[in-house]
């Protein structure tokens, strides 16, 4: 099915343990987000990328790593996994920089005891 | 502090009442978009506003984009169950590099 994919779908880890997150889509997209969403908080950008080999810092970077070899991957790695880390993740593709439809995918539930 | 304050922050109406969902911010934004997030989903878009005091409608679903860009709003009339969820604000700022700043949110609830 054409889309935005995340897996896992859940995940529990624990402190002090790596965990990579993965995002995939279909539409070639230029640009994909990662955000974590939070009560009270919203959704907070994570980590974002303009096309392949290009990422940049979001709000809330610290403890997370991207990468993206290939356009339609956008992993996220949460390299020492901490209890503040537990959230929802939600990555999100567009295809330019202007007003148009950022589509999110269905999100990964992440707790971290 | 959030960027983009949505209020309110909860809402449980009965069917068929209407309600406005307000996003305010001191900063000018160059759009505005609204979308709706279910449970267990991502959000999903609704609408963008561009113009300083443009108006778009989605069938029950008003939006405004308030003429100074710094807010919009949101108003539902004869809400309907299918309406919970929640609503979530989102700006774009050029000097963002046109990045999504979102609002915390409004959970609405629409009892039948």
């Amino acid at each position: 099915d054409a889309g935005i994919t995340q897996s896992p779908r859940y995940k529990i880890t624990e402190t002090g343990r790596q965990v990579t997150l993965m995002c995939h889509q279909t539409w070639s997209h230029s640009y994909m987000f990662w955000y974590r969403q939070d009560l009270g908080h919203g959704l907070r950008l994570i980590y974002y990328s303009a096309a392949a080999d290009i990422t940049d810092k979001g709000e809330v970077p610290d403890g997370y790593v991207v990468s993206r070899s290939k356009t339609e991957n956008f992993p996220l790695t949460l390299e020492s996994a901490t209890r503040s880390q537990t959230s929802v993740y939600f990555c999100a593709s567009r295809q330019g920089a202007g007003i148009e439809t950022q589509y999110f995918g269905p999100g990964t539930r992440l707790l971290v005891l | 502090t959030q960027l983009l304050e949505q209020s309110p922050q909860f809402l449980s109406i009965q069917e068929g009442e209407n309600l406005t969902v307000y996003c305010n911010s001191s900063s000018v934004f160059s759009s505005l978009q609204w979308y709706r997030q279910e449970p267990g989903e991502g959000p999903v878009l609704l609408v963008t506003v561009v113009t300083g005091g443009e108006v778009k409608k989605l069938k029950r679903l008003t939006f405004q984009f308030g003429d100074a860009r710094k807010d919009s709003s949101l108003h539902i009339t004869a809400a309907q169950p299918g309406d919970t969820g929640l609503y979530l604000c989102a700006g774009a700022k050029p000097e963002y590099g046109n990045k999504l700043v979102f609002g915390a949110g409004t959970i609405l609830r629409v009892k039948s």
